[in-house]
């Protein structure tokens, strides 16, 4: 079966860094995404990777490695506005996304 | 920005009666998705769309539900025969041609209560 394991809740301070987790066991691979999710609203893009290393788009940073399964989402200088659940989503041999349960993320002052 | 748009944000509807659920995809993109989340848990697949017919469909879209595009901007997902099972938020998306890495652009989402 297909299969993507995140931490169901994390919590930081403000201005600290976070690191999400996301492992994952996916019928072929054809990217990794990360999307924000405010309670109640829709998701939003954040970050894609399909090849391994780092890709950093302001204080967001994503890391893949496909050997290992594995891929964080790197959060830094946090803000309050950044407390929501985070959804990583793989997309698979058939180009279907197969979305983890998501982190929720709190930040505390 | 261009956005996915969903109506209505909330519908109520009795057990056993039929609803759709509709979306205006952005207007340029060409791939359009019906995805659905019950409080609490993941996202869930349900269909993905393009060049008017379907591409893909999980399990959970079986022959209770369909869509379609009746014109040049809606998509339009129907449940039929509605369960309490059914209650949820449903997610349209949509994405643009180009390389997988296209990211799926989700509307606010359509809250469903079935009584």
């Amino acid at each position: 079966g297909q299969n993507i394991d995140q931490p169901t809740e994390m919590t930081a301070t403000e201005g600290a860094i976070v690191q999400i987790n996301c492992t994952y066991q996916t019928s072929g691979f054809n990217g990794l995404f990360w999307y924000q999710q405010h309670a109640g609203e829709a998701p939003t893009f954040l970050s894609y990777n399909v090849l391994d290393g780092l890709e950093e788009k302001g204080r967001f940073s994503s890391f893949l490695s496909r050997s290992k399964g594995y891929s964080y989402l790197l959060l830094k200088e946090l803000q309050m506005k950044d407390s929501a659940s985070y959804l990583c989503a793989v997309k698979d041999s058939n180009y279907q996304l197969i979305w983890g349960a998501g982190t929720k993320l709190i930040i505390k002052p | 920005e261009p956005e996915v748009t969903q109506t209505p944000s909330h519908q109520v509807t009795q057990m056993g009666q039929e609803v759709i659920l509709r979306c205006v995809p952005i207007s340029n993109h060409l791939y359009f998705y019906w995805y659905r989340q019950i409080l609490g848990q993941k996202v869930e697949f349900l269909v993905s769309f393009y060049n008017n017919e379907i591409s893909e469909k999980s399990e959970i879209f079986d022959d209770q539900f369909s869509v379609e595009r009746p014109d040049g901007s809606n998509f339009t997902l129907k449940i039929r025969s509605t369960k309490l099972e059914d209650s949820a938020m449903y997610f349209c998306a949509s994405k643009d041609v180009g390389g997988t890495g296209q990211p799926q652009h989700f509307g606010d989402g359509t809250r469903l209560s079935i009584l």
